[in-house]
């Protein structure tokens, strides 16, 4: 069965490093999003993308974060200077298009930590 | 606004029913799900429901939606330990791309 994945499963930083989280979405899906979790709190969008380029942020995406499709496959977060609260994790997903009866799948997250 | 709120924790006995419950306050929701979260994985489907619908059986998972009070609840008929999870409900409405998660119900079962 098809399946998002996300790279590494894991990633410690330094704050104010620059960090991007990779995912590989399903191969005939349209749309992209990014969804974070900070430890005990609620999952929370973060964007969505579709035909190369942004379709909706949340106010929690800013000028820090961008996305990127740089291939046919990949689809990637990156956080330009990580600040502590950036530390959560963080959930790929992908839908085939974006009607509320087509499944969003989830990949398995990264677990970002900054020190 | 935008709140799906749910309750933290749930323990059952195996073969016992499970319901978990969830609130939201978005009345113009077009679909509601339920999502499973195991432990180092990532969130899985379980079901969804239409807003226009009362209720959905599938198996051993019946989704009721009432409306009216802005409330969904999902019923695990014979628990079993492969059902220990936390269990999100989120919704999602006409004109974003988004889903609203809620905080999430650990559910433990105990054998």
């Amino acid at each position: 069965e098809p399946e998002v994945t996300q790279t590494p499963s894991h990633q410690v930083t330094q704050m104010g490093q620059e960090v991007i989280l990779r995912c590989v979405p399903i191969s005939n899906h349209l749309y992209f999003y990014w969804y974070r979790q900070i430890l005990g709190q609620k999952v929370e969008f973060l964007v969505s993308f579709y035909n190369n380029e942004i379709s909706e942020k949340s106010e929690i995406f800013d000028d820090q974060f961008s996305v990127e499709r740089p291939d046919g496959s990949n689809f990637t977060l990156k956080i330009r200077s990580t600040k502590l609260e950036d530390s959560a994790m963080y959930f790929c997903a992908s839908s085939e298009n974006a009607a509320g009866d087509n499944e969003q799948f989830f990949g398995p997250g990264t677990r970002l930590t900054v020190l | 606004g935008e709140d799906v709120e749910q309750s933290l924790f749930l323990s059952v006995r195996e073969g016992d029913s499970s319901v978990i419950n969830c609130t939201y306050t978005d009345s113009s929701s077009t679909y509601l799900y339920w999502y499973k979260q195991e432990p180092g994985a990532g969130l899985q489907l379980l079901t969804y429901i239409f807003s226009n619908m009362d209720m959905k059986q599938d198996q051993r998972l019946t989704v009721l939606l009432n409306k009216k009070d802005k409330h969904l609840s999902l019923r695990i008929a014979d628990t079993q330990t492969g059902d220990s999870a936390i269990y999100f409900c989120a919704e999602t409405y006409s004109g974003t791309y988004k889903y609203i998660f809620g905080t999430g119900t650990r559910l433990k079962v105990l054998a």
